[in-house]
């Protein structure tokens, strides 16, 4: 299993130019969540999909659009670029482990907006 | 509202000294807390969780509801410890992170 992929690992994009961050994961859970982190910030959650067909948002959603294709993948676009949306991006999935919840994470995206 | 506060950013101990990571969060249900580490250059992974009761490589964290507070504890540092090490509340659907905190655990 690969577990939690993301693409493209590094980016560097113009002011207003526009992007989509894509995840995937072959674990079959139903779970999958976008954060940003930041130095000082932690990790907050951009979005989330709690199954197949629906998203919400998280804390930090303006400027970000998501889309959950299918069970597998769970995109994220940013449809004008802004410098305050410079940040490392993460994808991560959720499963149930008996009583409790286990988050897998993606490697990271690394995001310069100039 | 959910929080997650981990009053340290940085946090510098000798090997072999013991070592707490501070966690307190805010919550009214009932919650499930966890400990993620991000080793430099690695994706976060979990460490533990306070359902599980386990200790993982010497780390343990016990949940005192009475405190609101699940902090980090680790009798003897090893220099391996160095990381990033991030607190996390799940509410039943989403994880809350706090700020995290970098330990250097210095030879």
């Amino acid at each position: 299993n690969a577990g939690v992929t993301q693409t493209p690992k590094f980016q560097v994009l113009k002011t207003g130019q526009s992007m989509t961050l894509q995840c995937a994961q072959d674990m079959n859970h139903n779970s999958m969540y976008w954060y940003r982190q930041d130095p000082g910030m932690g990790l907050r959650l951009i979005y989330y999909s709690a199954s197949e067909g629906t998203t919400d948002k998280g804390e930090v959603p303006n400027g970000y659009n998501v889309s959950r294709l299918n069970k597998r993948e769970f995109s994220l676009r940013l449809e004008s670029a802004a410098p305050s949306q410079t940040s490392v991006y993460f994808c991560a999935s959720t499963r149930r482990q008996g009583k409790t919840y286990e988050q897998y994470f993606g490697p990271g995206t690394r995001l310069t907006v100039t | 509202a959910q929080r997650v506060t981990q009053p340290e950013k940085l946090l510098s101990v000798f090997k072999g000294a013991p070592v707490e990571l501070k966690c307190n969060y805010s919550y009214s249900g009932s919650p499930e807390l966890f400990w993620y580490v991000q080793y430099s250059r690695q994706r976060l992974q979990l460490l533990l969780r306070h359902i599980s009761r386990e200790s993982i490589k010497g780390f343990t964290a016990d949940l005192n509801k009475g405190e609101t507070s699940f902090h980090l504890k680790k009798p003897f540092a090893q220099e391996e410890d160095s990381a990033m090490y991030y607190c996390a509340l799940y509410t039943g659907n989403q994880f809350y992170f706090g700020t995290g905190t970098s330990l250097t655990v210095i030879p």
